[in-house]
């Protein structure tokens, strides 16, 4: 089955600065490819996402891209702010009825004011 | 998006016993997905639940210790049965959203296990 890495494991970053989380899976069928951030003691939120089909997408200040060859993806948050604190976590989905959802082990995130 | 809410937001349960968590959606949904969560940990998928088919389970989940009811598009069940200490943990449910692919989260069950 689909496996994903993701790396790393704590990251702590100066406000203003950008923030960079590598992930990697193993199935070259993984099509979806989506980002959640989860606050502490709150749900998974999605946050952005990538299909395989494209090899990057901006939303305001965050950015994912994708090397389908390589087997990588990447979250770039640029201008953290202490409300980007938080655990992100990866996730790679496999095509067919049932989206099949393997996610990283996560991120957590610490931006210093 | 949908709005999810799950019933109990929390519980304390004893060995041995069984807990039914309940996840309501505002609208109504294909399919529907239940996780669990320990401790920061992350997210590992325990089953899918379409309306009118049995429930499709991951590697090393079971009916027996998960069954799982889809009665209708809104609703879900998820029971935990005969539970132990190492089934503390956040249960959460999930729906597809208007995207392929797409799933939001419900808020959680947070389940202690004495």
């Amino acid at each position: 089955g689909e496996n994903v890495e993701q790396h790393p494991s704590t990251l702590s970053v100066q406000e203003g600065d950008s923030a960079v989380i590598k992930c990697t899976y193993s199935d070259s069928a993984s099509n979806y490819f989506p980002w959640y951030k989860q606050e502490l003691g709150k749900r998974p939120q999605l946050i952005i996402d990538i299909r395989s089909n494209v090899g990057e997408k901006k939303d305001q200040r965050i950015a994912v891209t994708l090397n389908k060859t390589a087997k990588h993806f990447s979250l770039h948050i640029t201008e953290t702010q202490p409300e980007d604190s938080a655990v992100y976590f990866c996730a790679a989905t496999l095509p067919g009825g049932y989206q099949k959802v393997t996610f990283g082990t996560g991120t957590k995130l610490q931006v210093i004011p | 998006s949908a709005v999810i809410s799950q019933k109990p937001s929390r519980d304390i349960c004893q060995r041995g016993t069984s807990l039914t968590i309940q996840c309501q959606v505002d609208s109504q949904v294909t399919m529907m997905f239940w996780y669990r969560q320990q401790p920061g940990q992350s997210l590992t998928l325990i089953a899918t639940a379409n309306q009118g088919s049995e429930a499709t389970y991951e590697s090393g989940f079971v009916i027996d210790k998960f069954p799982i009811s889809r009665p209708n598009l809104t609703f879900s069940t998820l029971t935990v049965s005969n539970m132990s200490p190492e089934d503390s943990s956040i249960y959460l449910c999930s729906v597809d959203g208007d995207r392929v692919d797409e799933q939001y989260f419900g808020p959680g069950t947070r389940l202690t296990v004495t």
